[in-house]
């Protein structure tokens, strides 16, 4: 079974400019997760999706944005670039609502470098 | 608000031996749930092993097991018989009340960087 694929692995951008990470979950997985992991801050959670629906979504502006399409998969969306989002973002997909011993399954992340 | 503490920035560990790493949290939750991931340098999260709050015994998944004190809010890795391929970070992550409406979202330490000498 494929695991989370996340594409790109690699984006350098330039500030102001805005940009899409894309994320496929395991197959029949219907919960999306992103994450912005960045040496001083950790790893902070974004927001997630559940059946093309935001259930959550953590303490980001605006410009941080999301989707989720019918077939599960994810897009990541941030405008208007400055030099600190420059991170690794992570993509999670979990199988099951409500489980609390459902794992989240991680890509490989894409590293975003603004310049 | 949740919160997970990691105490040990980095740890070395001499090959074969057994490391604890430490995690504690603080939660006015009843029902939570702990998980442990390790990130190689490639970045992937992999996920080691899980905790319920519930669960009267602690977790065990091959050389991991989770030394879980619930009265400490203490959730404590331990690897056994450590490898050359153990080194890597290790992160500590709370699941947030895990009620159906307020879904998957993970709350995670700062990690603790584990380096295994041969």
């Amino acid at each position: 079974k494929a695991g989370v694929t996340q594409t790109p692995r690699y984006l350098i951008k330039t500030r102001g400019q805005q940009v899409t990470l894309s994320c496929s979950p395991i197959s029949g997985h219907r919960s999306v997760s992103w994450y912005q992991q960045t040496p001083g801050q950790g790893l902070q959670f974004l927001f997630e999706y559940f059946s093309e629906t935001q259930r959550n979504k953590g303490n980001f502006p605006g410009r941080f944005s999301g989707r989720q399409f019918s077939n599960s998969r994810s897009e990541m969306n941030v405008s208007t670039l400055e030099l600190g989002d420059s991170a690794l973002y992570l993509c999670a997909s979990s199988l099951e609502q409500g489980n609390p011993a459902s794992p989240l399954h991680f890509g490989n992340g894409t590293r975003l470098t603004v310049t | 608000a949740q919160k997970i503490t990691q105490t040990q920035p980095g740890m070395f560990v001499q090959e074969k031996e057994a490391v604890t790493l430490d995690c504690t949290y603080d939660t006015s939750d009843q029902s939570y749930g702990l998980f442990w991931y390790k990130q190689p340098s490639s970045g992937e999260m992999i996920f080691l092993i899980y905790q319920g709050s519930y669960d009267e015994q602690n977790a065990t998944e091959g050389r991991y097991s989770l030394n879980f004190q619930k009265a400490r809010k203490s959730a404590n890795l331990v690897i056994s018989a450590s490898q050359l391929g153990d080194s890597a970070m290790y992160f500590c992550a709370m699941r947030e009340n895990p009620r159906v409406e307020y879904g998957n979202k993970l709350v995670f330490g700062a990690g603790t960087i584990l380096r295994v000498k041969s």
